[in-house]
């Protein structure tokens, strides 16, 4: 355990259905981050949460939709996904600032879209 | 952020010291280097980081040259569980847009 755990680990949806990745840390840290990673890609940067305010989101197409409730919580909404979605979605958190120390990852959901 | 350069793939013979080339040429002077490593499947794990001075902790030790413009991180003791793709990143410490390709140690009995 990193102390990131994201839930599913697992996911395979339907191009019409609707879901959530869920991501949780009790790390105190300031930051979050949605990350994807394609099979044979590098990680690459989708959305960032600093103190609970998007900052970035890297033009990320509209059916990826992150919520940050708190600190602590993060979502990334699912709908209508194409089959080239199909990836590892990695959730990550740090304590926030220049210099700061390393993201802490999680796990990761493993999406599959059929 | 700057841009870093690292080999494709490395192998190294287990108890031997692992050397892991990065090059950042372009770095400028609030950039941070940034070490972490990805075994297959799992989200990458943060190693370590440093600004000028060579940094230590027990998992590895990172040398920066002392104009900056490259690093290597040493696993002094690399074991078969150390196999996995290495990133190198310079970043100011807020946010990292991509990891990049990395380095694929294999360590080989």
């Amino acid at each position: 355990e990193t102390g990131v755990t994201q839930t599913p680990r697992h996911l395979v949806m339907g191009m019409t259905n609707k879901k959530s990745l869920k991501c949780e840390q009790h790390l105190g840290h300031n930051a979050m981050y949605w990350y994807k990673q394609s099979a044979k890609k590098p990680l690459e940067l989708m959305f960032v949460y600093s103190l609970e305010e998007r900052v970035e989101n890297n033009s990320v197409p509209s059916r990826f939709s992150p919520e940050c409730p708190n600190s602590s919580h993060l979502f990334l909404h699912l709908h209508t996904l194409q089959p080239e979605d199909s990836a590892l979605y990695l959730c990550a958190s740090s304590p926030g600032g220049q210099g700061a120390s390393g993201y802490t990852f999680g796990s990761g959901t493993r999406l599959t879209v059929v | 952020d700057a841009k870093t350069t690292q080999p494709t793939s490395m192998d190294c013979a287990e108890g031997r010291a692992a050397n892991l080339p990065c090059n950042h040429s372009t770095i400028s002077g609030n950039e941070y280097v940034y070490w972490y490593r990805q075994i297959h499947s799992q989200g990458p794990q943060y190693i370590i980081h440093g600004l000028k001075n060579n940094e230590t902790n027990e998992m590895a030790s990172l040398i920066i040259t002392e104009d900056r413009k490259s690093s290597t991180l040493i696993l002094p003791h690399a074991t078969l569980r150390d196999t996995a793709v290495y990133y190198c990143i310079v970043s100011r410490g807020s946010y990292i847009p991509t990891f990049g390709r990395g380095t694929s140690l294999i360590v080989h009995p």
